[in-house]
């Protein structure tokens, strides 16, 4: 089995600040791990993905996002977050041998002016 | 690139006729489409995955009688309510995966659509 928490319901940043959203996940294999945003009535749109390699990754619209084997967490991050960053984030996983991708409950994303 | 396309994005119908959903990949073809279900504030709920020619495999607790899909080509999938309900009532998000020769399936990205909202009167 494998599964996904994203541990905040919401998380308020205000614009220019940094912004994290965070991710653990529990799998019994290679993880491979996905950060999708959804805006209001929209479809998911993809930012970035791990696969192998590189920790640290790095995505659309200047998020990043972080790898930690250890911790088994895959946070993403922004150095400066923007008014129009505000919406809702999904992190996601697969891994070889299951069937389907497994998506967090999503957090709110606030940037507050 | 990897654009995927939805229609209608709004839909209202009254309970007890069928809606039909197309799903479309625009500039790459889609071995495997995927149809989620989103209630307000919730997480996508994976309804089906459809392979393209084949018969479509539905998660538990899904009808497949009341929820059929076809995905007939590479860049096509529909997905069609039969008999609505207001309880059908729903964002119904499709996602398209290319399946591209020697790479792992698990590791490809899904591509989303913009997602059709279905009120049922």
């Amino acid at each position: 089995a494998q599964s996904v928490a994203q541990p905040e319901d919401q998380v308020n940043v205000a614009e220019g600040n940094p912004l994290t959203v965070k991710c653990t996940y529990s799998v019994s294999g290679n993880p491979y791990l996905f950060w999708y945003v959804q805006y209001p009535n929209r479809g998911l749109q993809f930012l970035l993905k791990y696969i192998t390699g590189d920790n640290l990754v790095k995505g659309s619209y200047g998020f990043e996002a972080e790898f930690n084997k250890s911790q088994t967490s895959f946070h993403l991050k922004k150095p400066s977050a923007l008014v129009s960053d505000s919406a809702l984030y999904f992190c996601a996983l697969n891994s070889g041998g299951y069937q389907k991708v497994t998506f967090g409950t999503g957090t709110k994303l606030q940037v507050i002016p | 690139g990897a654009v995927v396309s939805q229609h209608p994005s709004w839909v209202i119908c009254k309970s007890g006729t069928s809606v039909k959903i197309e799903c479309r990949s625009l500039d790459f073809q889609a071995t495997t489409m995927f149809w989620y279900r989103q209630f307000p504030k919730q997480s996508l709920m994976l309804m089906a995955t459809s392979n393209e020619g084949s018969k479509a495999t539905y998660e538990q607790g899904v009808e497949k009688d009341k929820f059929l899909i076809n995905h007939a080509s590479l860049t096509l999938s529909t997905l069609t309510v039969t008999s609505a309900h207001p309880e059908d009532s729903s964002f119904y998000i499709c996602s398209a995966r290319a399946g591209l020769a020697g790479v792992n399936p698990y590791q490809e990205t899904q591509y989303f659509g913009p997602g059709t909202r279905l009120l049922v009167l």
